[in-house]
């Protein structure tokens, strides 16, 4: 158990839609870390928040965007899904931000979305 | 744009042999990490290493971080079926403001008993 929770752990709906996934990073972490890994992508890098802003961007499509939150907890929010945003979702978090030497990744147990 | 390449992108071995897996990245890195990922599960941080040359052993995994700090490597002697998983590495580069995490595509491990 690495400490990160991720709601929900499943998740199906249809094109289309829109669906909010959420993270609580481990206790005192303030970087939270979006990834998707589908079958023929690997890892990807979404984006990073560090204490409540935006610190690092990477493939994130204009369809999804983020936030985290005071408490420092984060949410990835995906519309107009398509088919191939099919994918599992980790959250990952560490104590400090990339700039720093530091920064062991802890990943949650991912959300696995399915669009129909 | 910067990219990390990982091979193989999958190798099979018997139990008892050796394994390698290989990053190359397009230019030079702050520092490396590897994470191990089992079937099912999620990744999870092996090591990190930080200076030009470092090698770090833990039990039969050695990491070796090259000279000039584009390539590294993850060597497991007497592979254990236990080993099984998707290695990946991960190269912090200097992107400016927008430093983040290169991640190469992982090698799948498969070993036979």
């Amino acid at each position: 158990d690495s400490g990160v929770t991720q709601t929900p752990k499943h998740l199906i709906t249809a094109t289309g839609q829109r669906v909010t996934l959420r993270c609580s990073p481990r206790s005192g972490d303030l970087s939270v870390y979006w990834y998707q890994q589908s079958l023929d992508q690997g890892l990807q890098f979404l984006i990073q928040y560090y204490n409540g802003e935006e610190r690092a961007k990477g493939n994130i499509l204009e369809r999804f965007s983020a936030q985290q939150f005071p408490d420092l907890h984060s949410e990835l929010n995906l519309s107009s899904l398509e088919l191939g945003d099919s994918a599992l979702y980790f959250c990952a978090s560490s104590v400090v931000g990339l700039a720093d030497r530091y920064n062991e990744q802890f990943f949650g147990p991912g959300t696995r979305l399915t669009v129909l | 744009g910067q990219q990390v390449m990982q091979i193989p992108q999958y190798q099979h071995v018997q139990e008892g042999e050796d394994f390698t897996t290989y990053c190359n990245s397009s230019t030079t890195l702050s520092n490396i990490q590897w994470y191990k990922q089992r079937p099912g599960g999620h990744p999870v941080f092996l090591i990190q290493l930080v200076k030009s040359g470092e090698v770090k052993k833990q039990k039969r995994l050695t990491f070796q971080f090259g000279e000039a700090k584009k390539n590294s490597s993850l060597h497991i002697t007497a592979t254990q079926t236990t080993d099984v998983g998707t290695y990946f590495c991960a190269g912090l580069a200097n992107a400016g403001n927008n430093r983040k995490l290169i991640w190469g595509l992982g090698t799948s491990l498969a070993v036979n008993p």
